[in-house]
């Protein structure tokens, strides 16, 4: 089955600095993968997401990438803001309505 | 985007007794919905799938007698931990798939609020 791995687990950022998170998938026949950001004691929000028949997605201060040769998508999130601390999650969707999560960063992002 | 409402947001019960866990969809039908949960600074756990009128898929591990499953609307999901144990202490989400204005939104999960169940 699916798994995915990402990294790193922990990332801190000075403010205004931008923040990389990277993940892997193995199983090729993945064709869609959402980010999310969870903050304490609330459920996970879908922030961006991107298509395997797309390369680069950007909406604002946050962006997606996919190499889907590699098999591993980022999440690049410009201009960081403290607002931006938080736990983000990728995630990859197989099919069959399941969706497989990554361990999550857990991101801060110092004023 | 499509909304998910989960009550309640915390609950807290003496151990033995049993807890229901409701999650909706508020503006789009929800074919699938999803239960998850979650430990302390970790990720999602899949526990079960359910599909509208029909029975839930557990994942492996996952007690179906403990952790009941109901879906019998396409606007409504529940999820009753029976015989509650301090070791069910967790945060419990459900995510939604389904239709929203003639859009089929097979890959778009929508999530609750999350649950936070502590069991004393």
């Amino acid at each position: 089955g699916e798994n995915v791995e990402q990294h790193p687990s922990t990332l801190s950022v000075q403010e205004g600095d931008s923040a990389v998170i990277k993940c892997t998938y193995s199983d090729s026949a993945s064709n869609y993968f959402p980010w999310y950001k969870q903050e304490l004691g609330k459920g996970p929000q879908l922030i961006i997401d991107i298509r395997s028949n797309v390369g680069e997605k950007k909406d604002q201060r946050i962006a997606v990438t996919l190499n889907k040769t590699a098999k591993h998508f980022s999440l690049h999130i410009t201009e960081t803001q403290p607002e931006d601390s938080a736990v983000y999650f990728c995630a990859a969707y197989t099919g069959g309505f399941k969706t497989i999560f990554g361990a999550g960063t857990r991101l801060f992002v110092k004023a | 985007g499509a909304v998910v409402s989960q009550h309640p947001s915390r609950v807290i019960c003496k151990s033995g007794t049993s807890v229901k866990i409701e999650c909706r969809s508020l503006d789009f039908q929800a074919t699938t919905m999803f239960w998850y949960r979650q430990f302390p600074k970790q990720s999602l756990m899949l526990m079960a799938t359910s599909n509208e009128g029909s029975k839930a898929t557990y994942e492996q591990g996952v007690e179906k007698d403990k952790f009941l499953i109901n879906h019998a609307s396409l606007t409504l999901s529940t999820l009753t931990v029976t015989s509650a144990h301090p070791e069910d202490s967790s945060f419990y989400i459900c995510s939604a798939s389904g239709a929203l204005g003639g859009r089929v939104l097979n890959t778009e999960a929508f999530f609750g609020q999350g649950t936070r169940l502590t069991v004393v």
